[in-house]
């Protein structure tokens, strides 16, 4: 069925440090993966999302991995800081090819000063 | 840059009554996508439409009705609300099913 798992569920680093969440999906006609960021109260907040038809992507301190043999997909945020305290989600579409996003449980990143 | 609005951003009811949540997408957007989201959970997709059809229908209970308009808003109609639909309600929109989607800043509904 559709699913996508996403891990840790809870991440703190110090400041400075790199972070990196790891998701996986089901549904191997997938071909687009965004990931989000969701500060208390606020929307999600599309930060980066990454084809099936290119390996890595990369905009500025965060990166985002594809691995579609092994169907999982991951975010990396280097230098991290403070405002990078947030839950962040991956998502992916499935099969009903109408931009449904099925999305992971969410990882919330405490940024330590 | 133009985002997209939802209106009103908190809203409180009692059980039974309804509840109507307004979506304006970003200018050129014609498809629009509705997410339920729990205290603690992922969002969760209810129902969406492309050129003011439905496109695509999650689990979205039949208490709830939606349309898009010709100026590509929408509209979610919730009747006989319950405790449990005590939630966020996002929408987002994009261009076409394979582009991105920019969610905006949700409502907030509380039944009492």
């Amino acid at each position: 069925g559709e699913n996508v798992e996403q891990h840790p569920s809870t991440l703190s680093v110090q400041e400075g440090d790199s972070a990196v969440i790891k998701c996986t999906y089901s549904d191997s006609a997938s071909n687009y993966f965004p990931w989000y960021k969701q500060e208390l109260g606020k929307g999600p907040q599309l930060i980066i999302d990454i084809r099936s038809n290119v390996g890595e992507k990369k905009d500025q301190r965060i990166a985002v991995t594809l691995n579609k043999t092994a169907k999982h997909f991951s975010l990396h945020i280097t230098e991290t800081q403070p405002e990078d305290s947030a839950v962040y989600f991956c998502a992916a579409p499935f099969s009903s090819n109408t931009g449904k996003l099925i999305f992971g449980q969410g990882t919330t990143l405490q940024v330590k000063p | 840059a133009a985002g997209v609005i939802q209106s009103p951003r908190h809203l409180i009811k009692e059980k039974r009554e309804t509840a109507t949540l307004k979506c304006y997408p970003i200018p050129r957007h014609d498809t629009v996508y509705w997410y339920q989201q729990g205290p603690g959970q992922d969002p969760q997709f209810l129902i969406s439409f492309y050129e003011k059809m439905q496109s695509d229908k999650g689990s979205i209970p039949d208490r709830f009705s939606a349309q898009q308009f010709s100026d590509y808003h929408s509209e979610l109609n919730m009747s006989s609300l319950e405790l449990g639909d005590s939630a966020l309600y996002f929408c987002a929109s994009s261009l076409d099913f394979y582009n991105e989607q920019f969610f905006g800043p949700g409502t907030r509904l509380t039944v009492l």
